[in-house]
């Protein structure tokens, strides 16, 4: 069963813009995480915020949670052509459970020299 | 150091036919992880094994097993290999089930005819 969703599914950006990608999921969570998929290879872990934090920062990532919401965003600033890959949001429901991490679709962010 | 090594890479089997994949980790884990991806479909868990000597399904384990052979090797195997299983298959690894992020391999990919 999927529990988290991307939105938008597909974002075409000019070099330099920021990129901000959006996941909502639908039960309680322990924690979120955001990873990254380049064409033909494995999925990369990008940041991991748990349900008590509201903010993480790695580099140019910056990943928001809003319990409340049920949503998390992950924004990419200042993006440059290696970031074109598809990016996925994965949850770890309160008190684990038989799915494991649990993950969504996917975004694909096209970022355009 | 080389992270999360599945094998084959890629692989063609006809319907009924049997096949194991291989996935090993060198990052002293305890927590191992199979997926498969399908086109609109995201990742799904299909076996997991959060420490050594234990494995649990996950969302669709039908048509599969799976073998925790030690700490570093966790195998999935497809007794009779039905069209429905084409797919690329993923494992990855982790420190810790659910709270720490997931390391991928590369993946294989699977076409059954």
């Amino acid at each position: 069963s999927q529990q988290g969703e991307e939105d938008p599914q597909a974002l075409s950006i000019q070099e330099g813009e920021n990129a901000t990608m959006n996941c909502s999921y639908k039960t309680s969570i322990n924690n979120l995480q955001w990873y990254r998929q380049n064409s033909g290879r494995g999925l990369v872990h990008l940041i991991l915020i748990r349900s008590n934090e509201r903010e993480k920062h790695s580099g140019r990532l910056r990943v928001t949670l809003d319990t409340s919401k049920k949503s998390s965003s992950l924004l990419i600033t200042a993006s440059r052509a290696a970031d074109t890959a598809s990016y996925f949001c994965a949850t770890v429901l309160s008190g684990g459970g038989a799915d494991g991490l649990t993950f969504g679709k996917g975004t694909h962010l096209i970022i355009q020299p | 150091n080389a992270g999360v090594t599945q094998t084959p890479k890629f692989q063609v089997l006809k319907t009924g036919q049997s096949m194991t994949l291989q996935c090993a980790q060198d990052m002293n884990h305890n927590s191992m992880y199979w997926y498969r991806q399908d086109p609109g479909m995201g990742l799904r868990l299909i076996y997991y094994s959060a420490s050594e000597g234990t494995t649990d399904k996950g969302e669709v384990p039908n048509g599969y097993n799976v073998s925790r052979l030690n700490k570093r090797e966790f195998s999935l195997r497809l007794e009779s290999a039905a069209p429905s299983q084409t797919s690329v298959y993923f494992c990855a690894s982790s420190d810790r089930v659910y709270n720490s992020p997931l390391h991928f391999g590369n993946g294989t990919r699977l076409t059954v005819t």
